[in-house]
């Protein structure tokens, strides 16, 4: 595997169910992120993690729990959704600052809630 | 707090032709400047970036962009698109200060090329 990969590439699921969404970077960074893409709206950061340490939440509702277990991946665990919440997940990752935190992305995971 | 505008949501041209995808940004600070190229159904790939050094920056597949301070502009160019192109692009900004590299996204653009 090369670069940013992200399982499940589609996830449908219920409200009332609990699902995690996994991303994993093999380009040797130190940071992570997740976006939110929604239609019609700007991607919208979610989470900063560098170093395994959260360093960002974006104001992101507690139905959405980030983990970040080492730096090579990160996971974003799902529960209790609202149908608004479907969307395109994409997941980057990035080094330092001499690169100026080029962010590279994954292929994203396209959630539906019924 | 930084935004990044981006001016037309839709962008036709025929093939071959010229094109120009605007984008502006609003920011109090330094920044660096990206632009990103969405296919369907793909996730985000890097174009090109402005970071410093020459205000022209151009990527391996024949588009560049141009930092304009003055302007606050970082407009992207080509000058004969292929079909091939067709996509939505991202132009976004980070704090060149920032110890995390958030992104600021516009609204995308997406470029149509016709035959």
């Amino acid at each position: 595997e090369t670069g940013v990969t992200q399982t499940p590439r589609h996830l449908v699921m219920g409200m009332t169910n609990k699902k995690s969404l996994k991303c994993e970077q093999h380009l040797g960074h130190n940071a992570m992120y997740w976006y939110k893409q929604s239609a019609k709206k700007p991607l919208e950061l979610m989470f900063v993690y560098s170093l395994e340490e959260r360093v960002e939440n974006n104001s992101v509702p507690s139905r959405f729990s980030p983990e970040c277990p080492n730096s090579s991946h990160l996971f974003l665990h799902l529960h209790t959704l609202q149908p608004e919440d479907s969307a395109l997940y994409l997941c980057a990752s990035s080094q330092d600052e001499v690169a100026g935190y080029t962010q590279y992305f994954g292929p994203g995971t396209r959630l539906t809630v019924l | 707090a930084q935004s990044v505008t981006q001016l037309d949501s839709q962008v036709p041209v025929f093939e071959e032709a010229p094109v120009e995808l605007r984008c502006n940004y609003s920011s109090s600070v330094s920044v660096y400047l990206f632009w990103y190229v969405q296919y369907p159904n793909q996730g985000l790939q890097l174009l090109l970036k402005y970071l410093s050094g020459s205000t022209l920056v151009e990527s391996i597949n024949g588009f560049e962009a141009e930092f304009n301070k003055s302007q606050t502009s970082f407009h992207l160019r080509k000058p004969s698109v292929h079909i091939s192109d067709t996509a939505e692009y991202f132009c976004a900004v980070s704090d060149s200060s920032s110890n995390t590299g958030k992104l600021i996204f516009g609204q995308g653009t997406t470029l149509q090329v016709k035959p």
